[in-house]
């Protein structure tokens, strides 16, 4: 079975950081391209970043440039997003979510998101 | 613009029909997809692309694109089709990724 498990969330001061873990198993995952996307308490989804199949290419949403990177350790099948210099508006639930195709010639995630971890939290305290 | 723009929330009688939009400038360009969302679980993908419904996703479940608007039907709903909606697709960058607002859907 095909399945992404997040790990790494908790609870943390402003200004710190933290590392996200997401363990894929029952696929390669070295053959997709993957997202972080966030949801904050009550609201809505938030895409936060993409790296390619290859790890060759990353996007961030203007939110968390320059604070967040995401990267993959494809020979251990891990994901990976640090956060650092994290904020109070960072409190969300992270998903991580595999991209079900990537252009052959380009290397570029085309959608969908077709397979999701459950989530991990992150909280912070004052 | 760098938005996808969603209804915040409409009703829909047993068993009729309803349907969800999505407009954005980059779905000129990018399908969208469509994810469904329960209370406390993570999103699954309904609907994709131009007419991609995963297995296991019912057929009453529906999509089409005009412009720079995305549309999800479900076609006779049923109370399980009660959940948050949202869109998704990429910017005009084609880079960067975006989420709707989400829109709520509740099955009368």
């Amino acid at each position: 079975q095909v399945h992404l498990v997040e790990s790494g969330g908790g609870v943390v001061q402003p200004g710190r950081s933290l590392r996200l873990s997401c363990a894929a198993s029952g696929f390669i995952l070295s053959n997709y391209g993957m997202h972080w996307v966030r949801q904050a308490p009550g609201k809505g989804l938030e895409w936060v970043a993409v790296i390619w199949y290859d790890g060759s290419s990353k996007y961030y949403a203007d939110s968390v440039r320059g604070r967040f990177t995401i990267s993959r350790d494809n020979s251990k099948n891990t994901l990976y997003l640090q956060m650092n210099s994290l904020r109070a508006e960072d409190t969300a639930v992270y998903y991580c979510a595999r991209d079900a195709y990537y252009d052959f010639l380009t290397g570029q995630p085309q959608g969908p998101f077709d397979v999701w971890g459950q989530g991990t939290m992150v909280t912070f305290s004052s | 613009s760098s938005e996808l723009t969603q209804d915040p929330a409409v009703s829909v009688a047993l068993g009729q029909t309803v349907r969800i939009t999505c407009q954005g400038d980059g779905l000129r360009s990018y399908y969208a997809s469509w994810y469904q969302q329960k209370p406390g679980q993570a999103p699954v993908v309904v609907f994709s692309g131009e007419n991609n419904r995963p297995s296991g996703i019912p057929d009453r479940f529906s999509g089409s694109n005009s412009g720079n608007t995305a549309s999800l039907t479900i076609t006779g709903a049923q109370a399980e089709d009660e959940a948050d909606y949202y869109c998704n697709s990429r910017d005009s960058s084609g880079s960067h990724w975006l989420f709707g607002g989400g829109t709520k859907v509740t099955v009368l």
